[in-house]
């Protein structure tokens, strides 16, 4: 079993639509929590961080942390084609494994016209 | 620089040759990281720095891989003896100090075929 578990979809959704993407994870030292978008043949770049349980918002993107059910999700609100892109929920336990990421395996998020 | 620069961006070798990827950090950043993404593997953690040390690279597939980084930028990743299962987009990251805190700013990548 994957420490990080993320259904790769796809998923394809109207414009305007609200998406959720969510993981769940089994390591219970994991404290930070992060969420990162990666376009086709690019890089992933990180599109949310929060630390331990609670809800952070930035703009259409609202992501949330449930560590009692280690549950990871992230919210999209007004979706647009530009959000077309593969997102990894990633997970860090901080201390001395602050060094390296634990990743969901991606899911492909399609926003048609 | 203004991101992370990896060169080549695509690779392919022969099964059996050497292989060294590079790495170029944004400047200023003292950690850096190697992932490996493959087809139905996601991204796997293969080694980080924090300086020129290398306090992780429990990653590390196989004794064929190694890695450095000299004056605290450059890192080259070398992969020794290339197999098919090699395979895969090779990525950077870098980041001011502490992952879990801020986050990695990742580069495109450089995408490895053996054949």
């Amino acid at each position: 079993q994957k420490e990080v578990e993320q259904d790769p979809g796809p998923l394809s959704v109207p414009e305007g639509a609200i998406v959720s993407l969510n993981c769940t994870y089994s390591n219970s030292a994991f404290q930070y929590f992060m969420w990162y978008r990666q376009y086709s043949r690019k890089g992933p770049e990180l599109l949310m961080y929060t630390y331990s349980s609670g809800n952070k918002e930035d703009g259409r993107f609202t992501a949330q942390v449930d560590k009692s059910s280690k549950y990871i999700s992230l919210f999209i609100r007004d979706s647009q084609p530009s959000d077309s892109a593969t997102y990894l929920c990633a997970s860090n336990a901080g201390g001395t494994s602050y060094g390296k990421l634990t990743f969901g395996q991606g899911t492909i998020l399609t926003v048609h016209p | 620089g203004a991101g992370v620069s990896q060169s080549p961006s695509n690779k392919v070798t022969e099964k059996g040759k050497d292989v060294e990827l590079r790495c170029d950090p944004i400047s200023g950043h003292t950690a850096l990281y190697w992932y490996r993404q493959s087809l139905g593997q996601g991204l796997e953690f293969l080694i980080y720095f924090q300086g020129n040390s290398a306090p992780d690279k429990s990653g590390l597939p196989s004794d064929r891989f190694s890695a450095e980084r000299t004056g605290g930028s450059v890192s080259t990743l070398t992969i020794q003896r290339t197999q098919q299962e090699d395979s895969a987009v090779y990525l950077c990251a870098s980041s001011l100090i502490r992952t879990g805190e801020y986050g990695y700013t990742f580069g495109s990548g450089t995408r490895l075929t053996v054949v």
